[in-house]
């Protein structure tokens, strides 16, 4: 399996403090994806970046990559209790012609108000 | 707004019972996914499919089978539920390509008694 592997398991934080959470696979990749998930439900498509980038940015989140540590981490700044969530890194690879999307266990983000 | 529709939200039944769970994508998209979501495990890929009829057996197919007779539907079936089974169900879909990013649905939380 190329399961990826969240560090923390589990982040509480107050609100307005930064979150960041990390992620580290074996494999060479095509992208890496993070994923979020309310308690319950499914999966929320966070961002995205490709091996060939190194940072990303969407509102208040902000994606590295480091393709030699095989290691990406995820910034929430100024968190807010709404993002109070588990979060999964996933790997993209491509082999023997097929594909697939491998998740970690994920980190879960407590936000306190 | 895309949508990735989970027939059920929850369902209980019984040992050696056939279970079929249904998910319908509206994006026209071509990949289709099952995965199963257990505490402490993560997400774990059950099939996927890529095209109409096709499938591919992900990293844990035993007890499972899947059916896609249209593209915009991909069916679960467990041919004879065991409790071992009881799980929370994900189904996700996306676009042609591959390593694209996952559109889920709301999943099923399985109890098998």
């Amino acid at each position: 399996s190329q399961q990826g592997e969240e560090d923390p398991q589990a982040l509480s934080i107050q609100e307005g403090e930064n979150a960041t959470m990390n992620c580290s696979y074996k494999t060479s990749i095509n992208n890496l994806q993070w994923y979020r998930q309310n308690s319950g439900r499914g999966l929320v498509h966070l961002i995205l970046i490709r091996s060939n980038e190194r940072e990303k940015h969407s509102g208040r989140l902000r994606v590295t990559l480091d393709t030699s540590k095989k290691s990406s981490s995820l910034l929430i700044t100024a968190s807010r209790a709404a993002d109070t969530a588990s979060y999964f890194c996933a790997t993209a690879y491509s082999g023997a012609g097929s594909y697939q999307l491998t998740f970690g266990k994920g980190t879960k983000l407590s936000v306190i108000p | 707004d895309v949508k990735v529709t989970q027939s059920s939200r929850y369902l209980v039944k019984r040992t050696g019972e056939k279970v079929f769970l249904e998910c319908v994508q509206d994006m026209d998209h071509e990949n289709m996914f099952w995965y199963r979501q257990d505490p402490g495990l993560g997400l774990r890929l059950i099939y996927f499919s890529y095209d109409v009829k096709m499938k591919e057996k992900g990293d844990i197919p035993e007890g499972y089978s899947v059916s896609r007779e249209k593209k915009e539907r991909f069916s679960l079936i467990l041919e004879s539920a065991s409790t071992n089974q009881t799980s929370m169900y994900l189904c996700a879909s996306s676009n042609p390509g591959g390593n694209e990013k996952l559109f889920f649905g709301s999943g099923t939380q399985l109890s098998v008694l």
